[in-house]
């Protein structure tokens, strides 16, 4: 069985500034990934990130990055310089192999609002 | 490049009626996935079907069904609508199906009212 847990129902942040959303995992597969997905008020999933088990780099996608470390079982997102337009729903989620093959299973999601 | 389509885009029906959604992968893609997206329940796997076979199943009763076509749109079922079954029901494909991990891009959702 794989899970995520987000702990931060809502967070603000200030126009510019950079802000972190918290993400944990747990899996017992050795090959996994992890995504961050963005879902506006219009309700579509909008694929920010992705980290796959074996990278050893983070991954950073414009200014989106995602702080991965396996031994804590954590991969938040880092969103930097935000934007107003960022201000939405955020879910991470895991995708490994076994009884959980191909799908993925999110978070409770953060909400995010950026202030002028 | 058109990304994942989905129609209609709202749908409402009355308890006992059939729904059907429907999903058009993005060109290429021949893993398609449906989630459902019920208030106070977060996203919830539904449904998986790759090369027209369904690859795994959510936790979801048998009223939920589904099928892929020849080319690789796919068909989203619900029989006898119950009004816990009201919530966003969002389609989404990926490139490779069956290689862990792979990216899935989802589409727009039908929003599905059953009163």
């Amino acid at each position: 069985a794989q899970k995520i847990t987000q702990t931060q129902p809502g967070m603000f942040v200030q126009e510019k500034e950079a802000v972190t959303l918290d993400c944990t995992y747990d899996t017992s597969d050795q090959s996994y990934g992890l995504f961050w997905y963005k879902q506006p008020s219009s309700g579509e999933m909008i694929f920010l990130i992705y980290q796959g088990s074996y990278d050893e780099q983070n991954a950073t996608e414009g200014r989106y990055s995602l702080n991965f470390q396996k031994a804590r079982k954590s991969a938040n997102l880092v969103i930097s310089a935000s934007q107003l337009g960022d201000s939405a729903m955020y879910f991470c989620a895991i995708q490994s192999g076994g009884t959980s093959y191909g799908k993925l299973t999110f978070g409770q999601g953060t909400i995010l609002t950026v202030h002028p | 490049e058109a990304g994942v389509t989905q129609s209609p885009t709202h749908l409402i029906k009355t308890r006992g009626q059939q729904a059907t959604l429907r999903c058009s992968p993005i060109s290429g893609h021949t893993s398609v996935y449906w989630y459902q997206q019920a208030l106070g329940l977060g996203l919830q796997f539904l449904l998986w079907y790759d090369e027209g076979e369904e690859r795994n199943r959510g936790n979801f009763p048998p009223r939920f069904s589904g099928r892929q076509f020849p080319n690789y749109s796919s068909e989203l079922n619900v029989n006898a609508l119950e009004l816990e079954d009201s919530a966003l029901y969002l389609c989404a494909s990926s490139l490779f199906g069956r290689q862990i991990p792979d990216t899935q891009y989802f589409g727009p959702g039908t929003r599905l009212t059953v009163l």
